[in-house]
């Protein structure tokens, strides 16, 4: 596609449930990034996929966090017995290369959990 | 560890006031510097970057930016703010030690009064 895309948009949950946000970058790149964005807190990485190599998940905030990336291409988010503390936009960002590379970004997944 | 630091996290100006935001990271090795803008209701999207030579870099909208290596700063100026400036303004940093990964400072909110 032309751009970044994440779905939903928005997803409010209750808390304890589980829940997946997906990222579908831009066809080529091969650097993937999530990122959490929570009111004044700015932009908190969270897990990094380069290639082939293994991701990077020094991010990851607790082990109820995971992603995975499917063929290089598409990334799956996902939460496991959602807090209320997770509530955040959550962004994904794809390179074309993880060399001098701008990173262009998805409108994110507003995360509520209620 | 890698780490961005932005000295204002909010900062309130006036139609035709110098803007100028500092930015200081940690992180070794070759650099790559960025400053990326979120305009209200959009996606994040990049104001200039850094890779190598000429330390002053020009962007968008008339922005521009000095790398300083000897005080690791990348601060971003603008000589005369306009309304539609108003945004939140990211500085962040890549490089070789960290396998490429992007890290984002805090964020500034920049209000500019019409």
């Amino acid at each position: 596609g032309a751009g970044v895309s994440q779905s939903p948009s928005n997803k409010v949950t209750e808390k304890g449930k589980d829940v997946e946000l997906r990222c579908d970058p831009i066809s080529g790149h091969t650097a993937l990034y999530w990122y959490r964005q929570s009111l004044g807190q700015g932009l908190e990485f969270l897990i990094y996929f380069q290639g082939n190599s293994a991701p990077d998940k020094s991010g990851l905030p607790s082990d109820r966090f995971s992603a995975e990336r499917t063929g290089g291409s598409v990334s799956t988010l996902t939460i496991q017995r959602t807090q209320q503390e997770d509530s955040a936009v959550y962004l994904c960002a794809s390179s074309y290369s993880f060399d001098r590379a701008e990173a262009f970004f998805g409108q994110g997944t507003r995360l509520t959990v209620v | 560890a890698q780490s961005v630091s932005q000295h204002n996290h909010h900062v309130i100006l006036s139609e035709a006031a110098s803007l100028e935001l500092g930015c200081n990271y940690s992180y070794g090795g070759t650099v790559n510097l960025f400053w990326y803008v979120q305009y209200p209701g959009q996606h994040l999207q990049l104001l200039l970057k850094y890779f190598s030579g000429d330390p002053l870099v020009k962007g968008i909208k008339g922005f521009e930016a000095e790398f300083i290596k000897s005080k690791f700063s990348f601060n971003l100026r603008k000589p005369s703010v306009q309304w539609s400036d108003t945004a939140e303004y990211f500085c962040a940093v890549t490089g070789n030690t960290g396998g490429f990964k992007t890290i984002f400072g805090a964020g500034t909110r920049l209000f500019v009064k019409a």
